[in-house]
């Protein structure tokens, strides 16, 4: 168990819909990371929040959003879904900003759209 | 950009040795992980590498050289367990770039 949770497991929704994951980090972790994981691409990362701030961005979609609230926890919004955002989404932290040295994954959130 | 290369697939036999190469591309350089995934699971973290050489953990040691754009993970007397995919991680520019992994086998 690595103490990052994420909520929910599994997220069965249709296509155009929009749904909002959510995870929490370690205790003391600031920093809060995001990845799509997909049997064609790979995991793939797609925003960082450190502290509440947008650190670093990835390969996000316009249509996907995230934020880190003032208890650190995250949520990453995910709207007009199509066929192909079906994929694992972790959520990952760690203690420091830039510096990381070792980030620790959620159990993710496998997302089917139908 | 940053370009990370990893075989797609191995196969090695319970007890051996197995090494499992990435080449990699990328700006602003800051440090190479691996990771372990078990189908469905989450990535667990394997080991870091941020200057040339050995890093020696148990029956894992991870090697590079920075100068080669050339790692290497090396997994000794391998166990069933072992099956998984490994995942080699480039940090550069504020972000961790993940390889397509590579899917070990370990057959008895």
């Amino acid at each position: 168990d690595s103490g990052v949770t994420q909520t929910p497991k599994h997220l069965i929704t249709a296509t155009g819909q929009r749904v909002t994951l959510r995870c929490s980090p370690r205790s003391g972790d600031l920093s809060v990371y995001w990845y799509q994981q997909s049997l064609d691409q790979g995991l793939q990362f797609l925003i960082q929040y450190y502290n509440g701030e947008e650190r670093a961005k990835g390969n996000i979609l316009e249509r996907f959003s995230a934020q880190q609230f003032p208890d650190l926890h995250s949520e990453l919004n995910l709207s007009s879904l199509e066929l192909g955002d079906s994929a694992l989404y972790f959520c990952a932290s760690s203690a420091r900003d830039r510096d990381t040295y070792e980030q620790y994954f959620g159990p993710g959130t496998r997302l089917t759209v139908t | 950009g940053q370009n990370i290369d990893q075989p797609t697939e191995m196969t090695a036999t319970e007890g051996a040795i197995v090494q499992i190469n990435c080449t990699y591309q990328t700006s602003g350089f800051n440090g190479l992980f691996w990771y372990q995934q078990h189908a469905g699971e989450a990535p667990t973290f394997l080991s870091y590498n941020v200057l040339d050489g050995l890093e020696e953990k148990g029956r894992f040691s991870s090697f590079l050289s920075r100068s080669k754009g050339y790692s290497y993970l090396l997994l000794k007397e391998l166990q069933m367990k072992d099956s998984a995919s490994y995942l080699c991680a480039v940090r550069g520019g504020g972000k961790l770039i993940f390889g397509q992994g590579t899917e070990l086998s370990v057959k008895p």
